[in-house]
């Protein structure tokens, strides 16, 4: 059964980059038909899709975010993660990572880490 | 870009009753190659991540209880929960999966009447 863990700070300062990993158990990230997603939710509001990541490295963003993010793959770690540069508040948000294959829906979701950016 | 829109923002049913939400999106997502509708559901709870719930918008995911059900084609969705407990109280998402970038709806938040 494949779980998902994200990590990283909690706390990042306004323009600066947020980075957060999620560690993937009981599957290989970089083996079948699976993306590798991250999925964002401001306290109290809804869901917002990032991007995602193939096994073969291919990434497609969100065109709202695109400018500032980037997804990558570490497959020594069997990890992936999320870079958004220049950030702001509006950029606080509990960052969950998500698999899914090419149009599917998610599952399994990790449990997600919350990110304040203030100074 | 795929917008979808649900209603209503809250709900309160009481206990036993049953619970309909709504879900709209501004495209179909019935791919016509397969006949399939492109939509989930989710459900969450406080401090949880959203839980799936129904797939190709009307398929219940292994362990959910049969009183959730899904329905609905092209733009018009909806999930129902036949019988209201207590442990459905949350918030429900919708989600299409057509296509990038995947998008939820806003959610609707489910309490006890």
């Amino acid at each position: 059964q494949v779980q998902l863990q994200e990590s990283g700070p909690g706390l990042v300062k306004p323009s600066q980059t947020l980075s957060l990993s999620c560690t993937v158990s009981g599957g290989a990230v970089s083996s079948g038909n699976y993306y590798w997603n991250w999925i964002r939710q401001p306290a109290g509001k809804g869901l917002e899709w990032i991007g995602h990541i193939f096994s073969s490295g291919e990434t497609n963003y969100s065109p709202s975010l695109k400018s500032r993010v980037t997804i990558s793959l570490d497959t020594s770690k069997n990890q992936f993660s999320l870079k958004v540069r220049s950030v702001t508040a509006a950029d606080t948000a509990v960052y969950y990572c998500a698999r899914n294959v090419r149009n599917g829906y998610f599952d399994p979701w990790g449990q997600g880490t919350l990110v304040t950016v203030s100074s | 870009d795929i917008v979808m829109t649900q209603s209503p923002d809250s709900l309160a049913v009481s206990l036993g009753e049953r619970a309909t939400i709504n879900c709209k999106s501004s495209h179909s997502i019935l791919y016509s190659s397969n006949n399939m509708n492109y939509l989930a559901w989710y459900q969450q709870k406080p401090g949880q991540p959203p839980k799936l719930l129904i797939y190709w918008a009307s398929t219940r995911e292994s362990g959910v209880p049969d009183r959730f059900s899904g329905s609905g084609s092209g733009t018009d969705f909806t999930l129902t929960i036949s019988s209201l407990q207590a442990e459905d109280v949350a918030v429900y998402f919708c989600q299409q999966f057509y296509d990038t970038p995947y998008s939820f709806g806003q959610g609707t938040k489910l309490e006890i009447k």
